[in-house]
């Protein structure tokens, strides 16, 4: 069963525009959520987390929100830039402690300039 | 530039030999995981290491698997007897004891 799903494959946004990634999990013993960014022939990147306790977390151009009650976070990005084109996991865990993430199937982000 | 290291970067074999994958993690770094990534998917678990002990299997690690990390430095991720559908990549991180994990650029073994 896929307890982390990002039901949109592809994303397509116009550079300096906002994009939004969602995802949604089913586990509700989930309580650490992750984004990653991969780029072609290299490894996830993390790019920002965000714990049960907390609705927002921001860094720079990056917001990550979660809707505990609907088990579902976003992730945007804003303003959008061509560098930011890549694929884009969410990943979940039980405790900011332990040890396996689990991975939804990824968005592949496209920002045209 | 210290990151985590993945030898080799490619394997191709023929079904039914054995091989043998290297991660080198960031040093210092308690923990170290291994995932594999099929194509449209993301990673999924495999194992885990804390220092030299594996704490965790995944029930996709089936008896043809075995991951080591001796004295809790690098990790090998052994395949016997491979399978077509063991083709995928495999991915190694590590992190220090909380959950950011850092991700080395994979191993693609393609199985013929």
């Amino acid at each position: 069963d896929q307890q982390v799903k990002q039901n949109s494959p592809s994303l397509s946004v116009q550079e300096g525009r906002i994009s939004i990634l969602n995802c949604d999990y089913t586990n509700s013993m989930f309580d650490y959520f992750l984004w990653y960014k991969k780029y072609p022939a290299e490894g996830p990147t993390f790019l920002i987390s965000i714990s049960s306790i907390k609705d927002k977390n921001e860094d720079g151009r990056f917001t990550v929100f979660l809707n505990k009650s609907a088990k579902h976070l976003s992730l945007h990005i804003v303003p959008s830039q061509p560098g930011d084109s890549a694929v884009y996991f969410c990943a979940a865990s039980v405790g900011s402690n332990t040890g396996k993430l689990i991975f939804g199937q990824g968005t592949t982000l496209q920002v045209k300039p | 530039d210290t990151g985590v290291s993945q030898n080799p970067r490619h394997k191709i074999t023929k079904r039914g030999q054995n091989v043998t994958f290297r991660c080198d993690p960031i040093s210092e770094h308690n923990r170290l995981y291994w995932y594999r990534q099929t194509l449209g998917q993301g990673p999924e678990f495999l194992t885990y290491f804390q220092n030299e002990a594996q704490l965790e299997k995944s029930r996709l690690l089936s008896d043809r698997f075995s991951a080591e990390r001796p004295k809790g430095s690098f990790s090998t991720l052994e395949i016997q007897r491979t399978e077509q559908g063991d083709s995928a990549m495999y991915l190694c991180a590590s992190s220090p004891l909380k959950n950011i994990q850092y991700f080395g650029a994979g191993t693609r073994l393609s199985v013929l």
